[in-house]
């Protein structure tokens, strides 16, 4: 169990360019979570899969962004058109799923997005 | 939607002593987990413990322990013998049963351990 790797660590960039993030979850977790992160602030949640199917998208997932998981394994984070309020840490979760009950989301270390 | 509030920014304790962290959250239900993660400086996030709602028991972990009052809507995390490894970002986080199972966060207490 190598827990949940993301990259890249950090990206720069600048207005107006696109970026894409990978997840990798612990092997056989089938759900995946998003979160975002800004500085002074927890983590707000963004989008959620299960298997391959992307179950529930936050309001703050603007049609900027779009996330996927194919196969169910890794999933990728696009953004469009970054802006400088893109700028945040983007944090991946994934968690097993057992019967009904809520289980332990274990994160990832994160990819920090600098937009200039 | 629910709400979660942490009104402590900031805490320092010295090492060996025992610190309390408070958190409060907003919610209709009467079904839902509560939990602490830890975020050390430059560090991913680990889960401290977690709490079920419908559990009248505090949840402990070794030095870590909730003061889980469900009518208060309080759920507080006590660190006994607090090590300088405990210095780190802590987050209340709650969610609701059921499939999604996202997490709501506070905005986190940083806490300094000293000598």
């Amino acid at each position: 169990d190598t827990g949940v790797s993301q990259d890249p660590r950090h990206k720069i960039t600048k207005r107006g360019q696109n970026v894409t993030f990978r997840c990798d979850p612990i092997s056989e977790h089938n759900r995946l979570y998003w979160y975002r992160q800004t500085l002074g602030q927890g983590p707000e949640f963004l989008t959620y899969f299960q298997n391959e199917a992307q179950l529930e998208k936050s309001r703050l997932l603007s049609d900027r962004f779009s996330a996927e998981r194919p196969k169910g394994s890794f999933s990728t984070l696009e953004i469009q058109r970054t802006e400088q309020g893109d700028s945040a840490m983007y944090l991946c979760a994934s968690s097993p799923r057992t019967g009904g009950l809520t289980d332990t989301q274990y994160f990832g270390p994160g990819t920090r997005l600098t937009v200039l | 939607a629910q709400t979660v509030t942490q009104s402590q920014p900031e805490m320092s304790v010295q090492e060996a002593e025992t610190v309390t962290l408070s958190c409060t959250y907003d919610t209709s239900e009467s079904n839902y987990y509560l939990f602490w993660y830890k975020q050390p400086p430059s560090r991913q996030m680990i889960l401290v413990i977690r709490q079920e709602a419908y559990k009248q028991q505090n949840a402990t972990e070794n030095r870590f322990s909730v003061n889980f009052q469900k009518a208060a809507k309080s759920f507080s995390l006590k660190i006994s013998d607090s090590q300088l490894g405990d210095t780190a970002m802590y987050f209340c986080a709650f969610s609701y049963t059921g499939t999604a199972s996202k997490l709501t966060f506070g905005t986190g207490t940083r806490l300094q351990v000293t000598l």
